[in-house]
């Protein structure tokens, strides 16, 4: 059964950083893309950002990028995303998702979610 | 980036009935490239619909994706009570990811 646990969330000021880890089990992780999807409290789901099977495809959404740096440990089964500048409208729940294609291509659905972990950014 | 608007914001239906969501593309999106999830409250997301009009596994042949080019659609047939909650199309094009509004569903 394919297990996605994530943490390092909590309340942290704004400018601050905060490095949230995502724990797989279950499945073949260095076969899979994986991915980082936010939920603002009350609002929609948006997708952060993507790493492909072996870390040559990132991409990150534009209000992210440059703040936040996504990275796996195959090896070790987890993906990351780091997160700095952290600002006010970051806050929001956290999901680690898992692609689709074994053949651990980019551009896939997302099959299987954490149960997320959430980040407050407030003083 | 690619901007999905979903329609209607909310859809008020009896159990029984069917739905039948809309999610409009900005630009063309590949229908190969066209994900629909369901989400309730306290749950993770779960995928339903991938490349346009493929089910997940374990997903009932109630739901059904389709469309091509800006335009698709998610319906759901016979609603059950378990049916009812947010429902968000997703595209991968190629370009980053971006997700629709969402559609929420409630009960009439």
């Amino acid at each position: 059964e394919v297990q996605l646990v994530e943490s390092g969330g909590g309340l942290v000021q704004p400018g601050r950083s905060l490095r949230l880890s995502c724990a797989a089990s279950g499945f073949s992780f260095g076969d899979y893309a994986m991915h980082w999807v936010r939920q603002v409290p009350g609002k929609g789901l948006e997708w952060v950002s993507g790493i492909n099977w072996k870390s040559d495809t990132i991409d990150y959404a534009a209000s992210v990028k440059g703040r936040f740096t996504i990275s796996r440990d195959n090896e070790n089964n987890s993906l990351y995303l780091q997160m700095d500048s952290l600002r006010p409208e970051d806050t929001a729940l956290y999901y680690c998702a898992k692609g689709d294609d074994s053949s651990g291509y980019f551009y896939t659905g997302l099959d299987s979610w954490g149960p997320g972990t959430l980040v407050t950014v407030s003083t | 980036e690619i901007v999905l608007t979903q329609s209607p914001g909310t859809l008020s239906l009896s159990p029984g009935e069917t739905a039948t969501l809309s999610c409009r593309a900005s630009r063309t999106v590949r229908s190969f490239y066209l994900a629909w999830y369901q989400h309730k409250p306290g749950q993770a997301p779960r995928l339903l619909i991938y490349g346009g009009s493929s089910r997940a596994a374990g997903v009932p042949d109630t739901f059904s994706g389709s469309g091509s080019g800006t335009d698709f659609t998610l319906t759901i047939s016979r609603l059950e009570p378990e049916d009812f909650a947010v429902y968000y199309c997703q595209h991968y094009d190629h370009t980053s990811p971006t997700f629709g509004q969402g559609t929420k569903l409630e009960i009439k």
